[in-house]
């Protein structure tokens, strides 16, 4: 079945970096794309970006350019995303979510379970 | 950039009545790029609803999503215990790619 498995919870200290990752299973990699959405303790769904696996494209919230990266690696059918210069205002849950269909307009039909990331001195 | 205002915050309903949650867009937004999605406690959120009124695989028919332009249902014909839930409305534009409304908490009155 598809499925997105992230990597583990990360403690990490102001001013650090923090790099999560997506693995996808069960479809074509590069045929679909994957954004990235966070969610702080309590609050509501925060889309990141978004990138293509397929020519690696890339999307970004105005709010994190110049702090967010998105890659992925087709041979292992992971993404990933790292986030630099962090502030406790990014302790969040991360999710990868997969488009429901390829072009990305129609929403995001499959998410990983999700990743907390705390930023704590 | 286009916000979505879903309304109400909190409705407070119980099992078996019809739940209606509204999210307004503050621009014309094209029905094809409205989605739903669903979300419990610890979880992830599920999508429910794209194109405005197409159920996502595997979601039950008493689900189902209307509207055009600016405002946008979701309706729950006949509460489940397990729809209790916070749900979000989103919408695909150019730039930001993604954006969702702030929620509304679906709660057992």
């Amino acid at each position: 079945q598809v499925q997105l498995v992230q990597s583990g919870a990360e403690v990490k200290k102001p001013g650090a970096s923090v790099k999560v990752s997506c693995t996808a299973s069960g479809y074509t990699f590069t045929r679909f794309g994957i954004s990235w959405v966070r969610q702080a303790p309590g609050q509501g769904l925060e889309w990141m970006g978004w990138i293509s696996p397929y020519n690696g494209n890339t999307k970004y919230t105005q709010k994190l350019q110049g702090r967010v990266t998105m890659t992925t690696d087709t041979s292992t059918s992971t993404a990933y995303i790292e986030l630099r210069s962090l502030r406790s205002d990014d302790t969040a849950v991360y999710y990868c979510a997969r488009d429901l269909y390829g072009s990305g307009l129609y929403g995001m039909g499959v998410w990983g379970q999700g990743t907390t990331v705390t930023v704590s001195s | 950039e286009i916000v979505l205002t879903q309304s109400p915050g909190t409705l407070s309903l119980s099992p078996g009545e019809r739940a209606t949650l509204s999210c307004r867009a503050s621009q014309i937004i094209s029905s094809s790029y409205l989605a739903w999605y669903q979300q419990k406690p610890g979880q992830s959120p599920r999508l429910l609803i794209y194109g405005a009124s197409s159920r996502a695989t595997g979601i039950p028919d008493r689900f189902s999503g209307s509207g055009s332009g600016t405002d946008f249902t979701l309706t729950i014909s006949r509460l489940e215990p397990e729809d209790f839930a916070v749900y979000y409305c989103q919408q695909y534009g150019s730039s930001p790619m993604y954006t969702f409304g702030q929620g509304t908490k679906l709660e057992i009155k």
